[in-house]
Parts: structure tokens; sequence; C-alpha cells
């Protein structure tokens, strides 16, 4: 089964800075790859995709992350961050069932803190 | 467009006690997810479906039961609530399975006591 890791609980950067979370992953074949945000009390929301190409992925609210094949990561990134910025971030892999579906798995979560 | 709509946002129940949880989308999503979520342990996927009529199983499916008797609609039921279910329960919805973009719910804070 497909899966990814987070290995950081929270990172903490102070505003203007540039940031980074971080996600591995372990699959077989290609890996569908996705980030996505949550702020307080809300639900999820989509950041950004890796499915094939470009291993720069560049996303919603300024964020990027980079595919790495030869790590097996997936790093969120901002050059500057905002304190608007905090928030939990979620990696996730596509994993395909033993019936043959679609699922996602998530990671377990890194909370971002933007320090003024 | 509402999106992903869930109800109710919070609810208490007893050991023992059923209650379905609603999802329904309006954005003709084929593909629709049950997930909940617990302090350091993320997200975590307990069913799924992948159109009318088709449901399968996630990571966590054991208590839980879900029909799709509609494109719309994904109710979860809690068959005899347990302490173990306190938790934040999401459900979402994509156009297909394969590679989109999932769109979330607010949420129902489930606390059982």
């Amino acid at each position: 089964a497909q899966s990814v890791a987070q290995p950081e609980d929270q990172v903490n950067v102070a505003e203007g800075n540039p940031l980074t979370v971080k996600c591995t992953y372990s699959v077989s074949g290609n890996p569908y790859l996705f980030w996505y945000v949550q702020y307080p009390n809300r639900g999820l929301q989509f950041l950004l995709k890796y499915i094939t190409g470009d291993n720069l992925v560049k996303g919603s609210y300024g964020f990027e992350a980079e595919f790495n094949k030869s790590q097996t990561s997936f790093h969120l990134k901002k050059p500057s961050a905002l304190v608007s910025d905090s928030a939990l971030y979620f990696c996730a892999v596509r994993d395909i069932s033993t019936s043959g579906t679609y699922k996602y798995i998530f990671g377990t979560g890194t909370r971002l803190k933007v320090l003024a | 467009n509402a999106g992903v709509t869930q109800t109710p946002k919070f609810q208490v129940l007893k050991t023992g006690q059923s209650m379905t949880l609603q999802c329904a989308q309006d954005m003709n999503h084929e593909y629709m997810s049950w997930y909940r979520q617990d302090p350091g342990m993320g997200l975590r996927l307990i069913h799924y479906s992948v159109g009318a009529g088709i449901t399968d199983q996630g990571e966590v499916p054991n208590g839980y039961n879900v029909s799709r008797s509609t494109t719309e609609d994904f109710p979860l039921r809690l068959l005899s609530a347990a302490p173990s279910q306190t938790s934040v329960y999401f459900c979402a919805s994509s156009l297909r399975g394969n590679t989109d973009t999932q769109y979330f719910g607010p949420g129902t804070r489930l606390t059982v006591l």
C-alpha cells in the first residue's frame, strides 16, 4: 500500500522567511501526490498536486512543491511566509485498492506557525 | 453551488446509540469519501464511493456503514456508537477518483460519552 510520512509535527518560521514543510512517500509505480491546508475549524482545502511532468509544481497562495524521485520526497515550500499561512498542512498520496478503485491516504499533518 | 455540505455540525451521543452523519454535494461529483480526523493521527479514510451504488472500505471501516443511492448523497451510519468514535468527521467529493482535487465539507464534531 502507498503511504506518506510527515516527519515534523510542527514547523515554526519567522514572517518573511522561506518555509518548508516536509513529506516523504512510499509507493509502487508512479506517485500521485497532493498537498492540502486546513485552517482552524474548517475543512481541508486543496493547494497543489503532482501527477506527472515538471518536478516543481506551483499551487495556490504562492505555495509550490518539489517532487524528488531519488529522495522520495514532495516538500511544500514558499519563498516568503505570511502570518496568515499559519495552519495545518497535509500531504496525501493516491492509492489503489484491491478492487481497483482509487483512494487517498493522508499523512498525520504538520502544524505551521508563522511568527510575526 | 453550495459545494459539500455536512449535517449536523456538532453531535453528542451516548455509548450504544446509533446515528447518521449526512453529506451532500451539488457538483455532480462521482467520487465521495468519509474521513475521521484525530489528534496525531491525521486524516484516516473510513469508506469511499466511486459512484452511485458502489462503495468500498478505507483504512478504518469498522463500526461504520455507508450507502450511495444517489450521486448527491453519501451518508455515514454509526451502528452502535463507542467512545473511540469521538472524532471530527469530514466528507469529501471529487469529479472522479483518479487524480482530481477533493473538495471537503466543514466537518461534524462527534462526541460519544
